[in-house]
């Protein structure tokens, strides 16, 4: 069954680095997402992206962040100089439809980011 | 803001018996609503998805739908010690293009033997 992959699964680094996040949605899946999980705390929704743009993203998406499609099965997070609070499991998940649509995102395995 | 509430619990049920987990959402327009299972530590699994009012079953798991309400609950029938985990209720937003999920805390579910 197809699913969604996401590298690394954990990533260490020092407060002010940048971090690119990987993730390969499921194939024929057209929408893309980010959500986090702050420790003991809720999924939040980052943002979505379809058709090489983003679609919407929260207030939590600020300038440090930014997602990209370098190629047809990549889909990247970066977080551009990390702080102590971007320290979560960041998901991502890719779904088939869009506004109005019955379809299910699926989720990948997460990575979990340490800011040190 | 639009917000999904579902008590944190944690719910204790022993082996066997049916846990029933419940969840309000704010937003009278939301559509779609899932229910995930989460296992600490990993991602989010789909159990169940319900667009309809009424009942929904898939094995040992049951979701109802009251957009009346604004509830959505999950039964589990026969309920195993695997089954422990956290139960995330979501509702489908609208977003311009793509509809983000707005999630709950969640339910942490016990199942003693």
């Amino acid at each position: 069954e197809p699913e969604v992959t996401q590298t690394p699964s954990h990533q260490v680094t020092q407060m002010g680095q940048e971090v690119i996040l990987r993730c390969v949605p499921i194939s024929n899946h057209l929408y893309f997402y980010w959500y986090r999980q702050i420790l003991g705390q809720k999924v939040e929704f980052l943002v979505s992206f379809y058709n090489n743009e983003i679609s919407e993203k929260s207030e939590i998406f600020d300038d440090q962040f930014s997602v990209e499609r370098p190629d047809g099965s990549n889909f990247t997070l970066k977080i551009r100089s990390t702080k102590l609070e971007d320290s979560a499991m960041y998901f991502c998940a890719s779904g088939t439809s869009g506004v109005g649509g019955t379809d299910t995102q699926y989720f990948g395995p997460g990575t979990r980011l340490t800011v040190l | 803001q639009k917000e999904v509430e579902q008590n944190s619990g944690p719910l204790s049920v022993p082996e066997g018996a049916i846990a029933s987990l419940n969840c309000t959402y704010s937003d009278r327009v939301s559509q779609s609503f899932f229910w995930y299972r989460q296992y600490s530590g990993k991602s989010p699994e789909l159990i169940m998805s319900i667009y309809s009012n009424g009942d929904k079953e898939d094995g040992r798991f049951t979701a109802q739908l009251n957009k009346a309400s604004q509830y959505v609950s999950l039964l589990i029938r026969d309920s195993q010690p695997s089954d422990s985990a956290t139960y995330l209720c979501a509702v489908k937003g609208l977003g311009m293009i793509t509809d983000k999920l707005i999630f709950g805390t969640g339910t942490r579910l016990q199942v003693f033997p």
